[in-house]
């Protein structure tokens, strides 16, 4: 199995700004994803973050509001960038081998 | 288009009774079938899983059942606890192709065991 650490767990943010969260896997594994989770609803999956290049995003997410870097196999950033109180959600980062998905603790973020 | 659907959003059992949380999906190609378990302000956490070629798996309390011409399965809890409250989410995995690694979630069923 993998451990997987993100941070911040929580952030309360102004609406116009942009907040950074990061994750670590603490072993190298195939793929890791972000997912939302908004209020009431279950977990959207954002972007694919492959490792050296640009992220595969969903339909209905973009590269200029959910940039993505996956430097290498084991960390990912994704930054909700222009925040709005729309974006108030929980952002969860995965990381999944052959057959397994592990997800990081979250991070609630709530824009004011 | 929900590709896998819970139907029950809530579900409440005596502690000691089975929990029986359903789900139901709509792609006969996903892979795997995984079950997670999410307290508040938690990320989800991996209960069990189940592969497309098999209809059971047991793991202690836990069994998931897997019909396949159903597009159905279930997660039983024996005995519950109330430890096991929690919103549960089913989710499908697939193992190749473009959509490798992706899990699609279900909307979450919020299970209450009673003491």
């Amino acid at each position: 199995s993998a451990v997987i650490s993100q941070k911040p767990s929580r952030d309360i943010c102004q609406r116009g700004t942009s907040l950074t969260i990061q994750c670590q896997v603490d072993s190298q594994v195939t793929m890791m994803f972000w997912y939302r989770q908004q209020p009431g609803q279950s977990l959207t999956l954002i972007a694919t973050a492959n490792q050296g290049s640009e992220a595969t995003y969903e339909s209905g997410f973009v590269i200029d509001k959910f940039p993505i870097s996956r430097p290498n196999l084991t960390f990912s950033t994704l930054t909700v960038s222009n925040m709005s109180p729309e974006d108030s959600s929980i952002y969860l980062c995965s990381a999944t081998n052959r057959d397994e998905a592990f997800f990081g603790q979250g991070t609630r973020l709530t824009v004011v | 288009d929900q590709q896998v659907k819970q139907n029950s959003p809530s579900l409440s059992v005596q502690e000691g009774r089975i929990s029986i949380l359903n789900c139901d999906y709509t792609n006969s190609m996903f892979d795997y079938f995984l079950w997670y378990k999410k307290y508040p302000a938690e990320g989800p956490t991996f209960l069990i899983s189940i592969s497309s070629i098999k209809d059971k798996n047991e793991d202690g309390r836990f069994t998931v059942f897997l019909n396949k011409s159903a597009k159905h399965l279930s997660l039983h809890i024996v005995p519950s606890q109330p430890g096991d409250s929690a919103v549960y989410f089913c989710a499908t995995f697939n193992a190749g192709g473009t959509s490798y690694g992706k899990l699609t979630f279900g909307q979450g069923t919020i299970l209450t065991v009673h003491p």
